[in-house]
């Protein structure tokens, strides 16, 4: 199948479950996160973003938590459906030297696979 | 209508050739990106720039040039290509100042 060799994380759940994604980002002077879903043969959707003065924001059936003590990111997907089945992106938006350019750094992806 | 579109969608050519990818977006947005995804899905931006000015640069050959004819087009040429070269390209584009990216369909180059 597709995820042969492809050494992403995975996330296996039951449709109905809910799931968590983590990301941890590495720039502490990221100032905005975004979640992208990349269903198979096809770019990188945009679920829901979060900026750098809030810990928690909420979307439907999606809810992103930030914790920049740690510098780490989670989606949690509730009542996971075979639809949500794709590669999940972290991204952190760090702006250039001079302020007026943004720049998205993706992680590594996780794989989430949702059984029925 | 689509948002942000690339063509050609698939891409099979040889070593050494030169190849074109083109994108396009209806956004009205002001900032256009070139990333590539290699096989482990790993996404690296390549190029960014705003209003036809070229502002991210990523360290990427000079064999790849991209051009930008309008702030609505952002078209990538790659000469010589390599083997190394075969993955998929995507285009984005956002609004100035703001991080949310809008992603094409992605153009799947292979080299052979």
């Amino acid at each position: 199948g597709e995820s042969v060799g492809l050494h992403l994380p995975t996330l296996s759940v039951q449709e109905g479950d809910n799931s968590i994604i983590n990301c941890a980002y590495s720039n502490s002077a990221s100032d905005y996160f975004i979640w992208y879903k990349q269903e198979s043969g096809k770019g990188p959707q945009f679920i829901i973003d979060i900026r750098s003065n809030m810990d928690k924001r909420q979307g439907q059936r999606v809810t992103v938590l930030l914790n920049k003590t740690v510098k780490h990111l989670s989606l949690q997907i509730a009542a996971t459906q075979p639809g949500d089945s794709a590669v999940y992106f972290c991204a952190e938006n760090t702006r250039n030297s001079g302020g007026s350019n943004y720049k998205l750094t993706f992680g590594k992806g996780t794989l989430l696979t949702v059984n029925p | 209508d689509t948002a942000v579109s690339q063509t050609p969608k698939y891409l099979v050519t040889q070593m050494g050739n030169d190849k074109s990818i083109k994108c396009e977006q209806n956004l009205g947005h002001d900032t256009m990106y070139w990333y590539k995804q290699d096989s482990k899905k790993f996404l690296k931006i390549m190029f960014s720039y705003n209003n036809k000015e070229l502002i991210i640069n990523e360290t990427v050959p000079n064999r790849f040039s991209p051009k930008s004819p309008d702030k609505a087009h952002l078209n990538l040429h790659i000469n010589s290509l390599e083997l190394g070269d075969s993955a998929v390209y995507f285009c984005a584009s956002s609004r100035q100042g703001l991080g949310t990216q809008y992603f094409g369909p992605g153009t799947r180059l292979l080299v052979l």
